[in-house]
């Protein structure tokens, strides 16, 4: 079946560092979701992209669906601390697909 | 607005005892529901999802089951707990109106089996 790679697996940086995660697929996907989930909490939807080429950001946050459909980003800019957190990214196969494929994560840890 | 909510918070039970968790969304009709678990420090693992009352689609075969007795309500049932159903369940609902998927997740439920 599909699957996404998510890279790094984990980052620790400096506060107001600028972070920037990926997945990348062998498999063509037509939507990319980013998620951060908090400790102890459900997963929140940060940014969607519904099309090849599309940037979209969501204040500090930046994300691109990439031109091949294969592959995606996410930026944060200036980070701080409530940036704490592991995010997730997601693709859906097809329009009108009722499951998502989902990257292992990348936990984020800042050094104040 | 849109409101999902899953009780309990947190769990904890024996090996061998029955499992009922439940979710609820507020605020839309006919939603996409699905069960996640999430073993500590790891991804998501779809478990079942639902697009209609009665209608439930299993992705892994275990000793859990779902059942949608409404159209916003969505359980997951357990008749005798293992040790490796430990974890962390999220309930998440996507509208069914769309055809990108995007899904919103509950708050979880933190299950320990002891």
């Amino acid at each position: 079946g599909q699957q996404l790679n998510q890279s790094p697996q984990s980052m620790f940086i400096q506060e107001g560092e600028d972070v920037s995660m990926n997945c990348t697929s062998s498999s063509i996907f037509n939507t990319w979701l980013w998620y951060k989930q908090e400790p102890g909490e459900g997963p929140v939807l940060l940014i969607a992209l519904y099309k090849a080429g599309e940037l979209t950001s969501n204040g500090r946050l930046t994300a691109q669906f990439g031109i091949t459909r294969k592959d995606s980003f996410l930026n944060i800019s200036a980070s701080i601390p409530s940036d704490v957190g592991i995010y997730f990214c997601a693709g859906q196969g097809r329009l009108g697909a009722q499951k998502l494929v989902f990257g292992q994560g990348t936990r984020l840890t800042i050094n104040p | 607005s849109q409101t999902i909510h899953q009780w309990p918070a947190t769990l904890v039970q024996p090996v061998g005892s029955p499992l009922s968790l439940e979710c609820t969304v507020e605020g839309t009709s006919n939603p996409n529901l699905y069960w996640y678990r999430q073993a500590a420090g790891r991804g998501l693992q779809l478990l079942f999802y639902s697009v209609g009352i009665g209608q439930i689609s299993s992705e892994v075969p275990q000793n859990l089951s779902a059942s949608r007795p409404q159209d916003r309500q969505f359980i997951l049932s357990s008749k005798k707990l293992l040790l490796s159903d430990s974890g962390f369940y999220l309930c998440a609902w996507s509208p069914t109106s769309r055809v990108y998927n995007e899904q919103f997740f509950g708050p979880g439920t933190r299950l320990t089996v002891l």
